[in-house]
């Protein structure tokens, strides 16, 4: 079946802009994350949605950073006035469950965003 | 979240067995130990996850210490295609994932 896929592959912005992530998780996953991974450094936790429930936004590293999950299905990272430091990839991944038995995360490709 | 500590990279031959150790001495009792893998220029796989006992699935095996202060991802014969960062995670209740830096394994052929 289809796994996790994120949209563009690529991004490049200048800084200052706005700038879309799009996230499709995996058919009847209710757990989406977000993460980020700088060069060379492990993957970072940004935010979680499940099901319906209020989304953990914890992970963000200011206000400038967004973002939603629009029918329990899609998710769109925003993220406003780009600055140099927001380049990195942005990895999205989902999972049939999220408390209890551990499931297994899926990720998808990510989106690499360069902000010059 | 407790912390793992794993070496930052190792080598292996193909059609070798590697031995991939992790330490996390700090484990609570509820804490899982997971493990992914990162190919290059893709988003990170789950590998496998165990609590106490020792795992085994098509990708690899788990082994946990008896303490669980430590553990062991096996690869029985290393591939060029299993050249790739490999995390150790530890991961409680709740569902997020701390990745460190991990171990960047070499297969050579």
């Amino acid at each position: 079946g289809a796994g996790v896929s994120q949209s563009p592959s690529n991004k490049v912005t200048e800084k200052g802009k706005d700038v879309e992530l799009r996230c499709d998780p995996i058919s009847g996953h209710t757990a989406l994350y977000w993460y980020r991974q700088s060069l060379g450094q492990g993957l970072e936790f940004l935010i979680y949605f499940q099901g319906n429930s209020a989304p953990d936004k914890s992970g963000l590293p200011s206000d400038r950073f967004s973002a939603e999950r629009t029918g329990g299905s899609v998710s769109t990272l925003t993220i406003q006035r780009t600055q140099q430091e927001d380049s990195a990839v942005y990895l999205c991944a989902s999972s049939q469950k999220s408390s209890g038995i551990p499931f297994e995360q899926f990720f998808g490709p990510g989106t690499r965003l360069t902000v010059l | 979240d407790a912390k793992t500590t794993q070496p930052n990279s190792m080598e292996s031959n193909e059609e070798e067995p590697v031995h991939l150790p992790c330490n996390h001495s700090t484990i609570s009792g509820t804490d899982y130990i997971h493990w992914y893998r990162q190919l290059p220029s893709q988003g990170p796989e789950y590998v496998i996850h165990g609590l106490t006992s020792n795992v085994n699935n098509r990708m690899a095996s788990l082994a946990i210490a008896e303490d669980r202060k430590s553990s062991t991802l096996i690869l029985h014969r290393a591939t060029l295609r299993d050249a790739a960062v490999y995390y150790c995670i530890l991961r409680g209740s709740n569902y997020k994932l701390t990745f460190g830096k991990g171990t960047l394994l070499t297969v050579n052929p």
